[in-house]
């Protein structure tokens, strides 16, 4: 079964409003997740690492104001897309990162596909 | 700039034919290797770690490690159809036991 779920799998919105997406860690408490962006034809870019209880840790030239990430629990990670526009259509997948021990590498949630018109 | 690097394809190889992914990244301190299957609209799913030089079989899956020269491969034999997928390799960021570099993906289609 799944261990990292996402919501919603798919999303259209207009431009201007922002979009919340959820990730939640399904069999294991997460102190750290990720949020990646995939666009069509491309590798999965690292947004942003999520840690659980303090701020994230954002990459190189992604816009901490524009997404918004909140990890309020050790099961539960969220990304908001604020004042979305069409480029930020894209395919937004967050991975937890298992405690030690239970695995060697991230489980990936499903993905959320985002069209903002 | 950590990077890593992959032949994008499209490799296309019969079905029951051998594929030979093939991957090189650039940080040195580099421990842990991964090689992601995706399909079209889906997430990754993880097919193989190795962390040591050498080869690891799994199934019809082996993975080969060659930390001198930062390179790392995926061999899949008797492919199947349903074996066609997007493969991305990825590759730990040191001192950062969690965090992963993936490159850009080969594309893989098993002909009839």
């Amino acid at each position: 079964g799944a261990v990292v779920s996402q919501h919603p799998s798919r999303v259209i919105c207009k431009s201007g409003t922002s979009v919340k997406i959820e990730c939640r860690s399904l069999d294991f408490q997460a102190t750290t997740m990720f949020w990646y962006r995939q666009f069509p034809k491309k590798s999965l870019m690292l947004m942003a690492t999520s840690n659980e209880g303090s701020k994230a840790t954002y990459e190189q030239g992604v816009e901490k104001d524009k997404f918004l990430i909140n990890h309020a629990s050790l099961t539960l990670s969220t990304l908001t897309v604020t004042s979305a526009h069409p480029e930020d259509s894209s395919f937004y997948i967050c991975s937890a990162d298992p405690p030690a021990g239970y695995t060697d590498t991230q489980y990936f949630g499903p993905g959320t596909r985002l069209t903002v018109l | 700039q950590k990077e890593v690097e992959q032949n994008s394809g499209p490799l296309s190889v019969p079905e029951g034919a051998i594929a030979s992914l093939n991957c090189t990244y650039s940080d040195r301190g580099s421990q842990s290797f991964f090689w992601y299957r995706q399909y079209s609209g889906k997430s990754p799913e993880l097919i193989m770690s190795i962390y040591s030089n050498g080869d690891k079989e799994d199934g019809r899956f082996t993975a080969q490690l060659n930390k001198a020269s930062q390179y790392v491969s995926l061999l899949i034999r008797d492919s199947q159809p349903s074996d066609s997928a997007t493969y991305l390799c990825a590759v730990n960021n040191p001192g950062t036991a969690s965090k992963l570099t993936f490159g850009t993906g080969t594309r893989l289609q098993v002909t009839l």
